[in-house]
């Protein structure tokens, strides 16, 4: 099934730990994307991707980083963990070749830290 | 920062009825987009409407823009307790880079 798949699910880490959250697409989407969704707050940007070998900074980058090597995958690592990124954080892509696209989402990652 | 804003936060209506939600945004878009998000699960692109667009169907969806007022409005007609969920109005105003804007979203709730 076609789709973007996120890993984990969920994860409780504790502070002060690294940790990665895995996305990979199979839609051969050349944009994607990192938001966190908090309640009340909707959904913010973390980082983009539009295209392989390029990242740029959203609206709160702070704390996280991503790398882009190829087209699938797009891995957001948070260095060292704090509670303020206690979040479920879900990733999308987009094929903006196409023009006025929308996206399409992972089903999230819902991390606690402690 | 949040481009666009929905209104109601929260909306309670019976089966059968219509619901509105209206989204109102800051700056000049290249075109706004509503999603779906039912509750654990991730959002789902419902419609998208052109910024030299008014009106757009699909289905039981209506929705209209007007870029003067700037503002959006997701009609739901005849709704079902199946369409109970969030739904977020997402704008695109950037160029190349496609990146979209979220609402916080409108919790809609259909009794059966």
């Amino acid at each position: 099934i076609a789709g973007i798949t996120q890993a984990p699910t969920s994860q409780i880490l504790a502070a002060g730990r690294r940790m990665t959250l895995r996305c990979t697409q199979d839609m051969r989407h050349n944009a994607m994307y990192w938001y966190r969704q908090d309640l009340g707050l909707g959904l913010r940007l973390i980082h983009y991707s539009n295209t392989a070998g390029t990242t740029g900074k959203g609206e709160v980058p702070d704390g996280y980083s991503v790398s882009r090597a190829n087209t699938d995958d797009f891995p957001l690592t948070l260095a060292s963990a704090v509670p303020s990124q206690t979040s479920v954080y879900f990733c999308a892509s987009s094929d903006s070749n196409l023009g006025n696209y929308g996206y399409t989402f992972g089903s999230g990652t819902r991390l606690t830290v402690v | 920062s949040q481009q666009g804003e929905e209104d109601p936060q929260a909306l309670s209506i019976q089966e059968g009825e219509n619901a509105t939600m209206n989204c109102s945004y800051k700056t000049s878009i290249n075109n706004l987009q509503w999603y779906r998000q039912n509750s654990g699960r991730g959002l789902v692109h419902l419609i998208l409407i052109r910024s030299n667009e008014r009106e757009k169907h699909s289905g039981r969806l209506r929705v209209t823009l007007d870029t003067s007022k700037k503002s959006s409005s997701l009609l739901i007609t005849a709704s079902r307790a199946a369409d109970t969920a969030s739904y977020f109005c997402a704008t695109d105003s950037s160029g190349s880079a496609r990146q979209l804007t979220f609402g916080s979203g409108t919790q809609l709730t259909v009794l059966p």
